[in-house]
């Protein structure tokens, strides 16, 4: 019964696509998350949603739109894809900002 | 904002001996401290945390200090085994998360 969970699991998609990457928490958490996670590993925070209110909106290209039809799903969108957007991202959810998050075994996005 | 730094970024160590990882935070306001192991492929697993009114908290062969006055935490591996190999986060957070940029520990047989 997985508490976060994310689809697709990969994606190869040519440079230029839009694509979207959904995340579903069944943990009643009020606060939901994306992380890039790069080819050097460092966790890099992009957006945190708070009971579908944006409250964080880390140095994001405007190609990336993140959004949240209720608190339980946090949902990702990507214009016009660059090479440079190649990367595992994760989605996590807390129940606020200093409790423990709750990762989704992550999307490997690819670029051809 | 919150800055987390972390060292070392790489930890190699025969299995038996004792790893340390060590984070500074910025935010004298920061006040939950987890640690996260992530192996090859997998997602980032929760494996101990600290609050700012507790000095050490320990779960087995795994255990975390905290400082808050010079604001660095640190976790402690002791009798490393194979499987201890993994990418180690450490985080800060005031309401606000932030993750340090990781280590990797391998723990030779």
């Amino acid at each position: 019964d997985t508490a976060v969970s994310q689809t697709p699991k990969y994606l190869v998609t040519q440079m230029g696509n839009d694509k979207s990457i959904k995340c579903e928490q069944n943990l009643g958490h009020d606060t939901m998350y994306w992380y890039k996670q790069d080819s050097k590993k460092f966790l890099k925070i992009m957006f945190s949603y708070n009971n579908k209110e944006l409250i964080i909106n880390e140095t994001v290209p405007n190609r990336f739109s993140p959004k949240s039809p209720d608190k339980a799903h946090l949902n990702l969108h990507i214009n016009s894809l660059e090479l440079g957007d190649s990367a595992v991202y994760f989605c996590a959810s807390s129940q606020h900002g200093s409790q423990p998050q709750h990762f989704g075994d992550g999307t490997r996005l690819s670029i051809l | 904002g919150e800055n987390v730094e972390q060292h070392p970024s790489t930890l190699s160590v025969q299995e038996g001996d004792s790893a340390v990882i060590k984070c500074t935070y910025s935010d004298s306001a920061s006040n939950y401290f987890p640690w996260y192991k992530q192996e090859l492929g997998k997602r980032p697993q929760l494996i101990i945390d600290i609050r700012s009114n507790v000095g050490e908290k320990k779960d087995q062969r795994i255990a975390v200090t905290l400082n808050k006055t010079a604001k660095h935490f640190s976790l402690h591996i002791t009798e490393t085994q194979p499987e201890d190999s993994a990418v180690y986060f450490c985080a800060a957070s005031n309401n606000d998360m932030r993750f340090g940029a990781g280590t990797r520990l391998t723990v030779k047989p």
